[in-house]
């Protein structure tokens, strides 16, 4: 069984660049959630993928977009980067019996650090 | 908002000494799960509470989910260096949509030899 797996490991952009983060999540799992971790702090919602819908988004601005692929791998883009985008990426998969489960246990990749300069 | 609250913020022990971390909120979770997250590294998750009043063990680790399903508790036994590293509590809302988790700041451990 593979665990959740992110690339690329770091990434140094400039603002107002864009940025694609991937997530292949782990087998058998149908959901993928994103969280943004900035240094010193507990990770923040940004949103969350339900057999590839959209389900559930945190307070981020539409420049956060995401995707889900029907093998339930996922995409995260941010537009016109801010030096505030600066931080650890992190995608967690779990497996969602509905969309409106709230008790399933998600697991963590080892995220993406995102510097922008 | 549902926000979690943990305390303390930053924590350094001796090897052998016990230590409790809290877990608090005005809001009442369907569930809450306990990570331990290394530098640079995602959160691993150590267990996941669901009924309130519910304690669960693993091995040194006690995990305590309150009655009123709003708080939780850690207590490690007998802390060793390897125990060192960042504590998230995260807990699953009962009436947002999904299972988006809502983390602490996190509680910073150190246990020195």
């Amino acid at each position: 069984e593979t665990g959740v797996t992110q690339s690329p490991t770091h990434l140094i952009k400039t603002r107002g660049q864009q940025v694609t983060l991937r997530c292949s999540s782990q087998s058998g799992h149908n959901t993928v959630s994103w969280y943004q971790q900035a240094l010193g702090q507990g990770p923040q919602f940004i949103f969350q993928y339900y057999r590839e819908e959209e389900n559930g988004r945190g307070n981020f601005p539409p420049r956060f977009s995401g995707l889900q692929f029907p093998n339930y791998s996922s995409e995260l883009n941010v537009n016109a980067l801010e030096l505030d985008d600066s931080a650890l990426y992190l995608c967690a998969s779990s497996l969602a019996r509905t969309s409106r489960s709230s008790y399933n246990e998600q697991f963590f990749g080892p995220g993406t650090r995102l510097t922008v300069l | 908002t549902q926000l979690l609250e943990q305390s303390p913020q930053f924590l350094s022990i001796q090897e052998g000494e016990n230590l409790t971390v809290y877990c608090n909120s005005s809001s009442v979770f369907s569930s809450l799960q306990w990570y331990r997250q290394e530098p640079g590294e995602g959160p691993v998750l150590l267990v996941t509470v669901v009924t309130g009043g519910e304690v669960k063990k693993l091995k040194r680790l006690t995990f305590q989910f309150g009655d009123a399903r709003k708080d939780s508790s850690l207590h490690i036994t007998a802390a060793q260096p390897g125990d060192t590293g960042l504590y998230l509590c995260a807990g699953a809302g009962e009436e947002t949509s999904g299972s988006r988790l809502t983390f602490g700041e996190g509680t910073q451990l150190t246990v020195n030899p």
